[in-house]
């Protein structure tokens, strides 16, 4: 069965620190990657996500992901972070397999940003 | 345009009643998934329709049932409610068919099972 991995549980950094939030998975076929967030008192919202190409993708309020397939990994970066990114961040996988589409997210990884 | 509306949004059930959470989805989205989300197992995919037919299936027991109308309204319903049924239920809907797609979750529905 597929497992996606988020190491980090809780992370705190300062305002203008650099990120990066890992993401693993186990699956070794095809797969669509993505990282969801959710705000505090917000709904779960899509920040990015990959299907094909360019494994470097960007998101919205300057976050960016690289998919590595080797390491079967997806990590989250942004090189600045604001108060604002305050959040929990969850990795999720899709994995296709003749039609049928299995979906899993990882545990999650809180972010503390301190002003 | 509205977001995903789930009703109710806090339900508290003894163990062994059944229970039934509504989804309706943004206007002109015709798939719907649903989504357990606990402390210890985080976010789990339950299931997902579109156009009134189940699509994709997650790792749950029978005793959760879900179904879609014509209206792409979803229902889930949880029967013998057992107490490691409490959580957030997640509703997500897409315009496209299939969980690889871009979802806009609701609030979630509080299921507090005693």
């Amino acid at each position: 069965a597929q497992s996606v991995s988020q190491h980090n549980h809780h992370v705190i950094l300062s305002e203008a620190a650099s990120l990066e939030l890992g993401c693993n998975y186990s699956y070794g076929g095809t797969v669509n990657l993505f990282w969801y967030v959710q705000y505090p008192g917000q709904h779960l919202q899509l920040l990015l996500k990959y299907f094909s190409g360019d494994p470097l993708v960007k998101g919205i309020k300057g976050f960016e992901a690289e998919f590595i397939k080797s390491k079967f990994s997806f990590n989250l970066r942004k090189p600045s972070v604001q108060w604002s990114d305050t959040a929990e961040y969850f990795c999720a996988v899709v994995e296709s397999n003749f039609g049928n589409e299995k979906l899993t997210f990882g545990t999650g990884t809180r972010l503390t940003i301190i002003p | 345009k509205a977001g995903v509306t789930q009703t109710p949004r806090y339900l508290i059930k003894t163990r062994g009643q059944q229970v039934t959470l509504s989804c309706s989805p943004i206007s002109g989205h015709r798939s719907v998934s649903w989504y357990q989300q606990t402390p210890g197992q985080g976010l789990q995919f339950l299931f997902e329709y579109f156009s009134e037919t189940q699509r994709n299936k997650g790792n749950f027991p029978g005793r959760f049932s879900g179904r879609q109308f014509s209206n792409s309204r979803s229902e889930m319903n949880v029967s013998t409610l057992e107490l490691g049924d409490s959580a957030l239920y997640l509703c997500a809907s897409s315009y496209r068919a299939g969980i690889s797609y871009e979802q806009y979750f609701g609030p979630g529905t509080r299921l507090t099972v005693t």
